[in-house]
């Protein structure tokens, strides 16, 4: 069975840095990998969608990257605001079947004012 | 609609009783998922629809759990006989079926959060 794992598991940092989230995954065989944003007592909202045939992904402050055979996905995050707290989730979906997607655990980042 | 719509948004359920939660997909959307996020963890899979034909339902975690969506549109997953350890969000999600790009996103609702007393 697909395993994701999110490093870290919470964040903290200043208004205006930088900063990176990691997703890992045991079966390299995916069709692609989808990162979300969950605010507390929400549903999720997909920030970004890559294929495995992709290398990345942008999309405004927000850069996904992939390496499908070592099986690793970071999402970038530039200059960071306090509207970007919140439970950011990785899925990658299967290639097979219904395609369903396996998720991690999530990061929760809080950005200080 | 515009988006993945769900209800009721909150469930309270005394243990033992029968629920029934809705979702309604994007219009068009022939593929429908329904996935349970139990707090503090990421949603894990339950079912899968394409169209009104259920696929895979090897996620669901006991034959308590019943899935349908007759007409190919609006689904409902029913639980019957809840239990305490059935207390979690139940989300739903929609997508396109499209071979590459846009089409594979998974569109998510608000969810419904289940308390079973």
């Amino acid at each position: 069975k697909q395993e994701v794992t999110q490093i870290p598991a919470a964040l903290s940092v200043p208004e205006g840095e930088n900063l990176v989230l990691n997703c890992s995954f045991t079966d390299s065989a995916i069709y692609n990998l989808q990162w979300f944003r969950q605010d507390p007592g929400k549903g999720l909202t997909s920030l970004l969608l890559i294929q495995s045939s992709q290398r990345e992904q942008t999309s405004g402050r927000l850069n996904a990257s992939l390496d499908k055979s070592s099986g690793r996905s970071t999402l970038y995050i530039a200059a960071s605001q306090p509207g970007d707290s919140a439970t950011y989730l990785c899925a990658v979906g299967g290639e097979t079947g219904a395609n369903n997607l396996f998720f991690g655990t999530g990061t929760r980042l809080t950005v200080i004012p | 609609g515009a988006g993945v719509s769900q209800s009721p948004r909150y469930k309270v359920a005394k243990r033992g009783q029968d629920v029934a939660l809705r979702c309604d997909p994007i219009s068009g959307h022939v593929s429908l998922f329904w996935y349970q996020q139990a707090l503090g963890q990421g949603p894990e899979f339950l079912t899968y629809f394409q169209n009104e034909a259920q696929l895979d339902k090897s996620g669901l975690p006991s034959d308590r759990f019943f899935a349908e969506r007759p007409e190919g549109s609006v689904s409902t997953l029913k639980i019957q006989r809840t239990q305490q350890e059935d207390s979690a969000v139940y989300l739903c999600a929609s997508k396109q079926v499209g071979a590459s790009g846009r089409g594979n996103e998974q569109f998510f609702g608000p969810g419904t959060r289940l308390t079973v007393l």
